[in-house]
């Protein structure tokens, strides 16, 4: 069964800085690109940054430019999201998904709360 | 950015119903367009995938159709799990994006 479970999600103050990671199971980690994607009541879903199999390419919103960076340890099967200079409007529920091979967004974490206010 | 624009916003309707829900695209985008439903409180799940494939395990009362631009996804008998909101979202250029949502509601 494919499992993905965030951590590190909470309240933070704007300017400040929260890790979440992703840890996934039930599937060959190293295969698959992955995202995070977040939901908030005025944006929607978005997805916020891409990573390939072996982590050589990255992507992300032009929004977190700069102040998000994905990456991924495969020995760990793990994601992960460094999220700097937070701003109010980061908050959100981050999830991690998996990509399928169809490009799809196939499997979904529970998702983690980040709370961006002072 | 493609756009994605769902119609209606919201629905009611009764267990029983068939439903559609279209879904436009700013943009062509082939047929890399792919469904999701949310439960509330709950993380989105893929219903279907390539605009008419369905997701491993997703019940075959829920089908989708289109290419290009417009796409719809239909529930041909509504049942008591389906009230939630779904989502259209295209895989055909980056950044995907995903459209503002369809609540479908009990009437």
């Amino acid at each position: 069964e494919v499992q993905l479970v965030e951590s590190g999600g909470g309240l933070v103050q704007p300017g400040g800085s929260l890790r979440l990671s992703c840890e996934a199971s039930g599937f060959t980690f190293s295969s698959h690109w992955m995202n995070w994607v977040r939901q908030s009541p005025e944006k929607g879903l978005e997805r916020v940054a891409t990573i390939r199999q072996d982590g050589g390419e990255k992507s992300c919103i032009d929004s977190v430019q700069g102040r998000f960076s994905i990456s991924r340890d495969n020995a760990k099967n793990s994601l992960y999201l460094q999220m700097n200079s937070l701003r109010v409007e980061d908050t959100a529920v981050y999830y991690c998904v998996r990509v399928s091979d169809n490009w799809a967004f196939d499997y979904w974490g529970q998702g983690a709360l980040v709370t961006v206010s002072s | 950015d493609i756009q994605m624009t769902q119609f209606p916003s919201s629905l009611s309707a009764s267990v029983g119903d068939s439903v559609t829900i279209t879904c436009r695209a700013s943009q062509a985008v082939g047929t890399y367009l792919n469904w999701y439903q949310q439960r509330p409180g709950r993380a989105p799940n893929l219903l279907i995938y390539y605009a008419f494939n369905l997701h491993s395990g997703v019940p075959s009362r829920f089908s989708g159709s289109g290419s290009g631009t417009d796409f719809t996804l239909t529930i041909s008998s509504l049942q008591p799990e389906d009230f939630a909101t779904y989502y259209c979202q295209q895989s055909n250029s980056r950044p995907p994006t995903f459209g503002q949502g369809t609540r479908v509601e009990v009437k």
